[in-house]
């Protein structure tokens, strides 16, 4: 069964320095779609970034990268150059295939980053 | 601003009531995406559409029902309340390509519903 496991419930950081938000996940599937967002206390859920199984490269987007290693099955979160305003829920998520453009994703249970002044 | 609009933003009810939140995809968008996120079950993919159609289920229970209209917007109608349905609800939207499953969703604002 697919299956995403963040091991990280919560995190202190001291603002400016880079953390990494650990992500594994579990599946049969060869194609998939692997994501994370942010989600502040206001509630909503903020897209950051998104990394195909088939890419060669590690996805990247402005201060967020993700380190994928296919074999080890994670896709941990960079953050670069932490800001206070960073301070949030992070989830990690997979998508699936289906049959004619059905899609669902899975979450994490997601790891709450604080950060320091 | 994600682009997807959900009303309303809050709602309060009782045990046993019915309640419609709706959901407007982003512009262009084809395929819709309900969700829930409560305490203790965390973020669960409800049910998604596609151009009107139904295209995959998730964790929805019978009480609950979706649809999807001509003009792409979406309601979520949640019957015969229990506490337990108290959750923040979430609508997505992607662009519904034929691989939809490497299309970013982008999240609405969330409905948080209260049933008392």
């Amino acid at each position: 069964a697919q299956k995403i496991t963040q091991t990280q419930p919560g995190m202190f950081v001291q603002e400016k320095e880079a953390v990494t938000l650990d992500c594994t996940y579990d599946t049969s599937d060869p194609s998939y779609g692997l994501f994370w967002y942010k989600q502040p206390s206001s509630g909503e859920m903020i897209f950051l970034i998104y990394q195909g199984s088939y890419d060669q490269q590690n996805a990247t987007e402005g201060r967020y990268s993700l380190n994928f290693q296919k074999a080890r099955k994670s896709a941990n979160l960079v953050i670069s150059a932490s800001q206070l305003g960073d301070s949030a829920m992070y989830f990690c998520a997979m998508s699936q295939p289906g049959y004619s453009s059905a899609s669902k994703i899975i979450f994490g249970s997601g790891t709450r980053l604080s950060i320091r002044p | 601003d994600s682009g997807v609009t959900q009303t309303p933003k809050h709602l309060i009810t009782a045990t046993g009531q019915r309640v419609t939140l709706r959901c407007s995809p982003r512009s262009g968008d084809l395929s819709v995406y309900w969700y829930q996120q409560s305490l203790d079950q965390g973020l669960q993919f409800l049910i998604q559409y596609y151009n009107g159609e139904e295209r995959a289920k998730g964790n929805i229970l019978e009480r609950f029902s979706a649809q999807q209209f001509p003009d792409l917007h979406s309601e979520l109608n949640l019957s015969s309340l229990e506490l337990g349905d108290s959750a923040l609800y979430f609508c997505a939207s992607s662009a519904g390509l034929r691989d939809s499953h490497q299309e970013t969703q982008y999240f609405g604002p969330g409905t948080r519903l209260l049933v008392l």
